[in-house]
C-alpha cells in the first residue's frame, strides 16, 4: 500500500460549487497533517494545517479521521482562483520526514 | 520580508556532472528541507537540515548531499548526474517551533542531458 494516496482528478466544477478531496495515509502513527496548493509551474504554498478537531478557514474546511486514516479538504463556493493542484502532506511518525501526496487537480469554470 | 529564494532558476547539465543548488530561507526561519518534484508528482523529501546538521534523509542515494551554513542558508549537491535526476528541486524553510509549516522557494529546474 502506498504511503499516501490522493485521487488525481481532475475535478471540473462550476463556480460556486462545493468540492471535497480526500487523502488516505497508510501509517497510523503519522502526525502533523497539512494541505498545500500548487499552481501550475509554481511552488507549493501552505493552505492550512489539519487538526484532530477539524478546522475552518473561510471557505475551506479540513478534517482528520484517524480511525479511517484520511484527511479531507472541503471547498465551498468555489472561485476561479481556486483552480490549482491540492497536495496533502503529513509527517512521518517519529521523524522529520514529510510526505506529499501526488496531488488532486481542480479546475473551476465560469 | 523576503521569502525563500533559490538559485539558479534553471540549469542544464550533462550526465556524470555535478551540480550545486542554493537556498536562502525566509527571514526568521532556521530549518531547511530539500525536495525533488518530478512532473505530475508531489515533492519527494530529500533531507532536512537544522542547526547545520542533516536531521533525516529520504530515499535518495548518497550522490545527494547537502549543507547548512551558520546563517541558515543551504546547498544541495548532486554528483554523477543521471538523466532521472531531471526535476524541479524545491527548498522549503520553517521555524523550528513550527517545523512542518513550510514555505517553499520557487525551485530550481534541473535538466540533465
Amino acid at each position: 500500500r502506498k504511503e499516501v494516496e490522493q485521487d488525481p482528478g481532475p475535478f471540473n466544477v462550476p463556480e460556486g460549487a462545493t468540492v471535497a478531496f480526500n487523502c488516505t495515509y497508510s501509517n497510523s502513527a503519522s502526525q502533523s497533517f497539512f494541505w498545500y496548493r500548487q499552481d501550475c509551474r509554481k511552488e507549493p504554498k501552505l493552505l492550512m494545517s489539519v487538526y484532530s478537531s477539524g478546522n475552518e478557514d473561510g471557505r475551506f474546511t479540513a478534517q482528520l479521521n484517524r480511525a479511517s486514516q484520511y484527511i479531507s479538504l472541503l471547498i465551498r463556493d468555489s472561485k476561479l482562483s481556486d483552480s490549482a493542484t491540492y497536495l496533502c502532506v503529513f509527517r512521518e511518525a517519529g521523524g522529520f520526514k514529510t510526505i506529499f501526496g501526488a496531488g488532486t487537480r481542480l479546475f473551476v469554470k465560469a | 520580508d523576503a521569502g525563500v529564494t533559490q538559485s539558479p532558476t534553471h540549469l542544464i547539465k550533462t550526465r556524470g556532472q555535478q551540480v550545486t543548488l542554493r537556498c536562502s530561507p525566509k527571514s526568521g526561519h532556521d530549518t531547511v528541507s530539500w525536495y525533488q518534484q518530478a512532473l505530475g508528482q508531489g515533492p519527494q523529501f530529500i533531507f532536512q537540515y537544522y542547526e547545520e546538521e542533516e536531521r533525516q534523509r529520504g530515499n535518495f542515494p548518497d550522490r545527494f548531499s547537502g549543507h547548512q551554513f551558520p546563517n541558515y542558508s543551504s546547498e544541495l549537491n548532486v554528483n554523477a548526474l543521471l538523466l532521472g535526476d531531471s526535476a524541479l528541486y524545491l527548498c522549503a524553510s520553517a521555524h523550528r517551533g513550527r517545523r512542518y509549516e513550510q514555505y517553499f522557494g520557487p525551485g530550481t529546474r534541473l535538466t540533465v542531458t
